[in-house]
């Protein structure tokens, strides 16, 4: 049984640029999140997707955007990115009703 | 969602326990405790999770105390490869808040031989 899979595992982007990052949530699990975790600081929420419509947000601009698809992959965009984007991306992923969120090894950003 | 704060930094000795004690005084009724450990440059690994009392697994004992105000992740007989960073969150499936879990700077375990 495959857990949370993200790809890829590196980026190096350049500012202005555009990035698209992917997350493949554990088998039987709808409900997907992601985070950033810049350097030596906790992971920051940035969204969730269930049933392919973003139903929580945390404190990030427009630029980030995500999707959800029916087969409960999820894609996180970036768009304009900025210096300050560099950082661990995360997505964890869970089923409904369940208490227990699990996390993918997470895309490594650069912005250069 | 409910706010929790633990220690910077422990450092411990190998073989020996390691206990990290998390305060929550806000925890709502429906909120369960969840640990996760996190090396660097990966995502956090599901620990253990609880409610009330004491739950032990395979890795790790979690003990809450009736009024769930705090908790204590314990680790018995640590190794080098137990250093890591290991944060305490707080939520619920019922007020939907696990998707927004709210991570601290979690606490810097350092095991040294």
């Amino acid at each position: 049984d495959a857990g949370v899979t993200q790809s890829p595992t590196h980026l190096i982007k350049t500012r202005g640029q555009q990035v698209t990052l992917r997350c493949s949530p554990k088998s039987g699990h709808d409900t997907v999140s992601w985070y950033q975790q810049a350097l030596g600081q906790g992971p920051q929420f940035i969204f969730q997707y269930y049933e392919e419509e973003e139903r929580q947000r945390g404190n990030f601009p427009d630029r980030f955007s995500g999707h959800q698809f029916p087969n409960y992959s999820s894609e996180l965009n970036v768009n304009a990115l900025l210096l300050g984007d560099s950082a661990l991306y995360l997505c964890a992923s869970r089923g409904q009703g369940e208490n227990i969120q699990y996390f993918g090894a997470g895309t490594r950003l650069s912005v250069l | 969602l409910a706010k929790t704060t633990q220690p910077i930094s422990m450092d411990s000795y190998e073989g020996q326990e390691v206990n990290i004690t998390c305060s929550h005084n806000n925890i709502a009724t429906n909120d369960y405790i969840t640990w996760y450990q996190q090396f660097p440059s990966q995502g956090p690994r599901f620990i253990i999770q609880g409610y009330k009392t004491k739950v032990t697994n395979e890795v790790a004992s979690l003990f809450i105390p009736a009024d769930r105000k705090s908790s204590t992740l314990s680790l018995p007989r640590v190794s080098l490869s137990d250093t890591a960073v290991y944060y305490c969150l707080v939520g619920s499936e019922k007020t939907d808040s696990w998707g927004k879990l709210q991570f601290g700077a979690g606490t810097q375990v350092v095991v040294t031989p």
